[in-house]
């Protein structure tokens, strides 16, 4: 049973491209957490989804990012322009539907460098 | 003031020893509590979780939960070399999923 996949594992971008970080659930979850973790600081939340359904964004930025989770494939978290401050970790994780009470399974990560 | 606080560390402390770990925490909302480890360069690691206030045990890891006092810890006995890693300590509300972090503690198990 493949834990939470992300990929790619490291990303570099020049400034004003776009990044796109992947993330497939653990078999079986139908929710997906991406947090973000700056250098020496913990991992902030930025959006929870449901396949096809947005559930709760209030920690991504207003502008240039954006997340899904299309019924068929993994979620995607888009990151359009980046910038010098976009580089940072990014971790998506993974809840069952139910009895998800409590600690929820992380991926990897994917470890943005813009240039 | 963050929702959450705790202490970067660096902690040092000799193989064997007994580590403590804690957090603070300003939301009287937060009902579920948990601790994660996280190696350099990798993901989070669920540790433990606690339902409002009380203790758990797992093997060497005690989680303890004082609501009255907006505290948790967890400790760590008999500590190895392969437990140095950063601890983050997690919390959120009954109603909602999402996971408010600490900034977590780097520890170092001595050999």
């Amino acid at each position: 049973n493949a834990g939470v996949m992300q990929n790619p594992r490291h990303l570099v971008r020049r400034r004003g491209q776009e990044a796109r970080l992947r993330c497939s659930p653990m078999k079986g979850h139908s929710h997906v957490y991406w947090y973000r973790q700056l250098p020496e600081e913990g991992l902030k939340f930025m959006v929870y989804l449901q396949k096809e359904n947005i559930i709760d964004e209030s920690g991504m930025p207003k502008e240039r990012f954006s997340a899904e989770f299309p019924k068929e494939g993994p979620s995607i978290l888009r990151i359009q322009q980046v910038v010098r401050g976009d580089s940072a970790a990014y971790f998506c994780a993974s809840s069952p539907t139910r009895g998800s009470g409590y600690g929820y399974t992380f991926g990897s990560g994917t470890r943005l460098t813009v240039v | 003031q963050k929702e959450v606080e705790q202490d970067p560390g660096p902690l040092s402390v000799p193989e064997g020893a007994i580590v403590s770990l804690n957090c603070t925490y300003s939301n009287s909302a937060f009902q579920y509590f948990m601790w994660y480890r996280q190696y350099s360069r990798k993901g989070p690691e669920l540790l433990m979780y606690t339902y409002s206030s009380g203790n758990k045990e797992d093997g060497r890891f005690t989680a303890q939960v004082d609501k009255s006092s907006k505290y948790i810890s967890l400790f760590i006995r008999d500590s190895q070399p392969s437990d140095s890693a950063t601890y983050l300590c997690a919390m959120r509300p009954g109603s909602a999923r999402q996971l408010t972090f600490g900034s977590g503690t780097q520890l170092t198990v001595l050999p």
